[in-house]
């Protein structure tokens, strides 16, 4: 079976550093995709992990852990515009590329 | 680039029609087209994954004769909600991926309301 869990809300500063965790139990794991939605529209793409490790991308950074089933999305500098859902989906392999979503956790960046 | 589109991005309608939504990729050929449904505060659920000239491929749960999906093209595939309730009135997103990469490319979504 397939199961996303990731905190339902979290609360940051203006300014801070948030992780939003998320931990996964998918058959035929083959990748970590990390989605920004505003509410009302269709999630962005934030970030992809294949590997074990941390990946940069600006203010953004995802970390894998696949013996663990684990990852997290680092926000830095949060802007006031970060306020939204963040979602972990867990790609399954062997050539269908379906993504499983979490549930998404949903960010509040308050002055 | 990689844009993909849906139309309509909204539409109401009454109980018992039928209600078609196009997913179009803009600048790039789609292998493969999934469909997802979101009700407010969850998540995105997959509802079926559609691959140019083949049938879909339908989650536990989903009737395929209700919500019909045709991938005509590299470019396009339409979900058709039959004979909708207010039950079905939810937000419905399509995404598509390239023939090499990993990545879906999310449409801005279609919300379905069904009085």
């Amino acid at each position: 079976g397939q199961n996303i869990d990731q905190p339902t809300e979290m609360t940051a500063t203006e300014g801070a550093i948030v992780q939003i965790n998320c931990t996964y139990q998918t058959s035929g794991f083959n990748g970590l995709f990390w989605y920004q939605q505003h509410a009302g529209e269709a999630p962005t793409f934030l970030s992809y992990n294949v590997l074990d490790g941390l990946e940069e991308k600006g203010r953004f950074s995802s970390f894998l852990s696949r013996s663990k089933g684990y990852s997290y999305l680092l926000l830095k500098e949060l802007q006031m515009k970060d306020s939204a859902s963040y979602l972990c989906a867990a790609q399954s392999g062997a050539g269908s590329y379906q993504l499983t979503f979490g549930k998404g956790t949903k960010l509040s960046v308050i002055p | 680039g990689a844009v993909v589109s849906q139309h309509p991005s909204w539409v109401i309608c009454k109980s018992g029609t039928s209600v078609k939504i196009e997913c179009r990729s803009l600048d790039f050929q789609a292998t493969t087209m999934f469909w997802y449904r979101q009700f407010p505060k969850q998540s995105l659920m997959l509802m079926a994954t559609s691959n140019e000239g083949s049938k879909a491929t339908y989650e536990q749960g989903v009737e395929k004769d209700k919500f019909l999906i045709n991938h005509a093209s590299l470019t396009l595939s339409t979900l058709t909600v039959t004979s909708a309730h207010p039950e079905d009135s939810s937000f419905y997103i399509c995404s598509a991926r390239k023939p090499q990469g990993d990545e879906q490319f999310f449409g801005p979504g279609t919300r379905l309301t069904v009085l």
